[in-house]
């Protein structure tokens, strides 16, 4: 059974930094594609960032390119998120998502449960 | 403002048909496949629909999805009080080098 569990969230300040991380069982991890969604309180589902099986390609929103680094570690089967110069418009449930297959362009075909993130003073 | 258009809301008694619209443009509908996912209350997004008109295995062929153009289009028959959700479509945009979602549908059984 394909299962996807996050963890690190919390409640940071602006600027702060926090590392989100997707444990992976189940499944091959190496062979599929991984991504980050967020849904901020209340509103729709924003992508935020995907990377390749490999790990070699990796994507982000315009949103977040510059501050978050999506990372994976094969040999653990985790997906690791580190948001940098966090804002109060990065508040939201941060879902990891696989991909069907290798590449970040594929669809999600199993959530995670998501882990909340606030970022207030 | 999501880059796909979905109405924010749709409603249908029960064993109605209710559809509900999303619309792009040629750098991601147009020219990549679409999948949808249904959010109930309180949970995660689960897939529903994927590459345009197919069906995850435990999905019922009650939930069908099509695609023309820069358009596609989710179908619910013999609509049931558990379908009662949140609704998105989705698909990867080349100009964005990205995924971009539709804003969501809720779907009320009345």
């Amino acid at each position: 059974e394909v299962q996807l569990v996050e963890s690190g969230g919390g409640l940071v300040q602006p600027g702060e930094s926090l590392t989100l991380s997707c444990a992976a069982t189940g499944f091959t991890f190496s062979s599929n594609a991984m991504t980050w969604v967020r849904q901020a309180p209340g509103k729709g589902l924003e992508w935020v960032s995907g990377i390749s099986a490999g790990g070699g390609s990796t994507f982000y929103a315009d949103s977040v390119k510059g501050r978050f680094t999506i990372s994976r570690d094969n040999s653990k089967t985790t997906l690791y998120l580190q948001m940098n110069s966090l804002r109060a418009e990065d508040t939201a449930v941060y879902y990891c998502t696989r991909s069907r297959y290798s590449n970040a362009w594929d669809y999600f075909d199993y959530w995670g449960q998501g882990t909340l993130v606030t970022v207030s003073s | 403002q999501s880059v796909l258009t979905q109405p924010p809301s749709a409603s249908g008694t029960p064993g109605q048909r209710v559809a509900i619209s999303c619309s792009g443009s040629s750098s991601d509908i147009g020219g990549k496949t679409i999948s949808w996912y249904q959010q109930l209350p309180g949970t995660a997004p689960k897939l529903l629909i994927y590459s345009n008109d197919h069906r995850p295995s435990g999905v019922p062929d009650r939930f069908s999805g099509s695609k023309s153009g820069t358009s596609a289009s989710l179908a619910i028959s013999g609509l049931q009080s558990e379908d009662e959700a949140d609704y998105y479509c989705a698909a990867w945009d080349d100009s964005l080098n990205g995924w971009v979602f539709g804003g969501g549908t809720k779907l009320t059984v009345l």
